[in-house]
């Protein structure tokens, strides 16, 4: 069974940074396209990031220069490091599986939740 | 602001039918093909239609999707109180090279 399973998130101050972690069971997340997708409160659903499984990797502007979307192979984990964190990034924050150019996440974590707060 | 378009709220009594839009541009819908999740709060979103209008194995026939142009939509025939969730569209965009979603519809089933 294809699973992600995320981990890192918690309570932050402003300005500081924070590690997510989402652990692969079942697939490779290097032979794949995997992304990070948040949901603030009361919003809609927002990709974050991409890595293509050729190490690529892309960034909604909203967090460009300040994430940054990694992972290692031999863990079969994703990370998403968050660097000068803001208010509005706080989130429930997920890791997802997807396709080349595509729309299609077809394996979600259940998420692991980012508050940024003082 | 979502890149994608949709309404906020559809309702809809049991067994009726009930049909979401979503609406993009020709760097999106009108490019590259449109899925559908389903996202109950508390929960993972779930993959409901993908590539316009296939189902995963397990999403009931109840479920179907379309798309003409740069706009698609999700319709869901035989509404349960099950059906209560939130809906998003999702496809890539060339302009931003990232997925876009659209803002989600809340269904809810009188």
């Amino acid at each position: 069974e294809m699973q992600l399973v995320e981990s890192g998130g918690g309570l932050i101050q402003p300005g500081g940074f924070l590690r997510l972690s989402c652990a692969a069971s079942g697939f490779t997340v290097s032979n794949n396209y995997m992304s990070w997708v948040r949901q603030a409160p009361g919003k809609g659903l927002e990709w974050v990031s991409i890595i293509y499984f050729g190490g690529s990797t892309y960034y909604a502007d909203s967090v460009k220069g300040r994430f940054t979307i990694s992972r290692d192979n031999s863990k079969n984990t994703l990370y998403l490091q968050m660097d000068s964190l803001r208010a509005e990034d706080t989130a429930m924050y997920y890791c997802a599986r997807g396709s080349f150019k595509s729309g299609l996440l077809d394996v979600w974590g259940q998420g692991t939740t980012v508050t940024v707060s003082s | 602001q979502s890149v994608l378009t949709q309404p906020p709220s559809a309702s809809g009594t049991p067994g009726q039918r009930v049909s979401i839009s979503c609406s993009g541009s020709s760097s999106n819908i009108g490019s590259y093909t449109v899925n559908w999740y389903q996202h109950l709060p508390g929960t993972a979103p779930k993959l409901l239609i993908y590539t316009n209008n296939q189902r995963p194995s397990g999403v009931p026939d109840r479920f179907s999707g379309s798309k003409s142009g740069t706009s698609a939509s999700l319709a869901i025939s035989g509404l349960q109180s099950d059906d209560e969730a939130d809906y998003f569209c999702a496809a890539w965009d060339d302009s931003l090279n990232g997925v876009v979603f659209g803002g989600g519809t809340k269904l809810t089933v009188l």
